[in-house]
């Protein structure tokens, strides 16, 4: 298995909505990421799990919570978000080699996510 | 901060060469490049290491100037297949999965 799956492929929620991203990958990659990319943009990195821990946050506003409960998988649960906040959302997941940053990353398909 | 690319758009004609170019303003550990397809995700291309440690990809190739803290990707004999955003990804130190995009280069191959 050597891709990266993602659910919902869509995804519409009011501001006053709780609701999860599912990312999930089964290539025995140890880092997994959240991005957001805005049309006709690049993407933006939000979080790093490495090893299952929070490597990095790009200082996301905390409506945006991440979660990696194992190594396969990584949720991003949203609360209260506003209308700015639709976009694409990629997971992506790389070997991770421990101290190295070359590893390519796979990308999921993304959810398109639309803040009403 | 973020890579600048160009050109940002190009089109070109089956069996012609392209050459996109990407730029930092910080010192570079290594260069990702991804090709995104319209309402697709990005795909993985290549990766050039400091030090010149590089991973091909059929027809493309590419180069990076550590000194000049550049990349070039080198699309040779285009295909249909190619079109799409390119987008270069910079990693400024080898300590974390960290990686920044440029810009984006727009490619539009016509027969």
């Amino acid at each position: 298995d050597t891709e990266v799956t993602q659910t919902p492929k869509h995804l519409v929620m009011g501001m006053t909505n709780k609701k999860s991203l599912k990312c999930e990958q089964h290539m025995g990659h140890r880092a997994m990421y959240w991005y957001k990319q805005k049309a006709k943009k690049p993407p933006e990195l939000m979080f790093v799990y490495s090893y299952e821990k929070l490597s990095i946050n790009e200082s996301v506003p905390s409506r945006f919570s991440p979660e990696c409960p194992n190594s396969s998988l990584l949720n991003l649960h949203l609360h209260a978000l506003q209308p700015e906040d639709s976009a694409l959302y990629l997971c992506a997941s790389s070997p991770g080699a421990s101290g190295v940053s070359y590893n390519e990353q796979f990308f999921g398909p993304g959810t398109r996510l639309t803040v009403l | 901060q973020q890579p600048v690319q160009s050109p940002q758009a190009v089109i070109l004609r089956e069996g012609e060469d392209a050459v996109i170019n990407c730029s930092s303003s910080k010192a570079l550990y290594s260069v990702h490049w991804y090709r995104q397809k319209h309402g697709e995700a990005p795909v993985f291309l290549m990766i050039l290491l400091k030090g010149g440690e590089q991973k091909g990809h059929d027809k493309i190739s590419a180069s990076f100037n550590e000194k000049k803290q550049q990349s070039s990707l080198y699309l040779t004999a285009s295909q249909l297949s190619y079109s799409g955003t390119y987008f270069c990804g910079t990693a400024n130190s080898g300590g974390y999965q960290k990686v920044t995009f440029g810009t984006g280069t727009k490619l539009q191959v016509i027969p």
